[in-house]
């Protein structure tokens, strides 16, 4: 199984706190990924990113940012938490961009 | 309407019988994935294909570019193969490696 280990697993909050989520892989993959999965959608990308400092939106971005100062590390900020996000997220790795994407546990989060 | 739709949505067998779960796409793509979801929630991926067939085990994956359709074939299913299966696809328009997902299909194999 690829190294991706998502923390915390599980989370609940408040609305309009702060919550961030890491993902950490130890495969030197150079892309990461971070998805939700909400019944009656598909996994939905966030954000993703294709090298250290280097990100892009994905097709959900509003209400996340992201950063990744280095290769192994991609964090998930909820900078302020709504209802709407409550979710289980996703994150994924791949080699490349036309690669296999292998992906984390998941995190059940909780916004009340 | 959704770039990827899957059928059916869910599908119940019994052990031993021959699976086939369904992916249509209204894209160009440049690749399409089908990856498998566990009861516990973790996803792996099973295949990547871009044309033909590739076969793994029991499990065999098709796709016809021109009609824009994947199969994904379980044969002599057992209740272990009881997983939401969930196909993707890489848009050939679109940069990086962006991934459409469908919204799954419940597979329930019974003893």
């Amino acid at each position: 199984d690829a190294g991706i280990t998502q923390s915390p697993r599980h989370k609940v909050t408040e609305t309009g706190t702060p919550v961030t989520l890491r993902c950490h892989q130890t495969e030197n993959h150079r892309y990461m990924y971070w998805y939700r999965q909400d019944p009656g959608h598909g996994l939905r990308l966030i954000h993703y990113s294709y090298g250290v400092k280097d990100t892009d939106k994905g097709e959900v971005s509003d209400g996340y940012s992201v950063s990744r100062s280095k290769t192994e590390d991609f964090l998930l900020t909820l900078e302020s938490a709504t209802s709407s996000q409550t979710s289980v997220y996703f994150c994924a790795i791949s080699e490349g961009g036309g690669q296999p994407q292998h992906f984390g546990d998941g995190t059940r989060l909780s916004i009340l | 309407k959704n770039e990827v739709e899957q059928s059916p949505q869910n599908l119940t067998a019994q052990e031993g019988e021959f699976i086939t779960i369904n992916c249509s796409y209204s894209v160009g793509i440049s690749a399409l994935h089908w990856l498998q979801q566990h009861p516990g929630g973790g996803i792996v991926s099973l295949f990547m294909l871009s044309s033909g067939k590739k076969k793994h085990g029991r499990l065999i994956a098709t796709i016809n570019i021109q009609e824009k359709h994947s199969s994904l074939h379980i044969t002599a299913s057992h209740p272990r193969d009881s997983a939401v299966y969930i196909c993707a696809v890489r848009n050939r328009e679109t940069s990086g490696s962006r991934l459409t997902f469908g919204e799954g299909t419940q597979l329930t194999v019974n003893p």
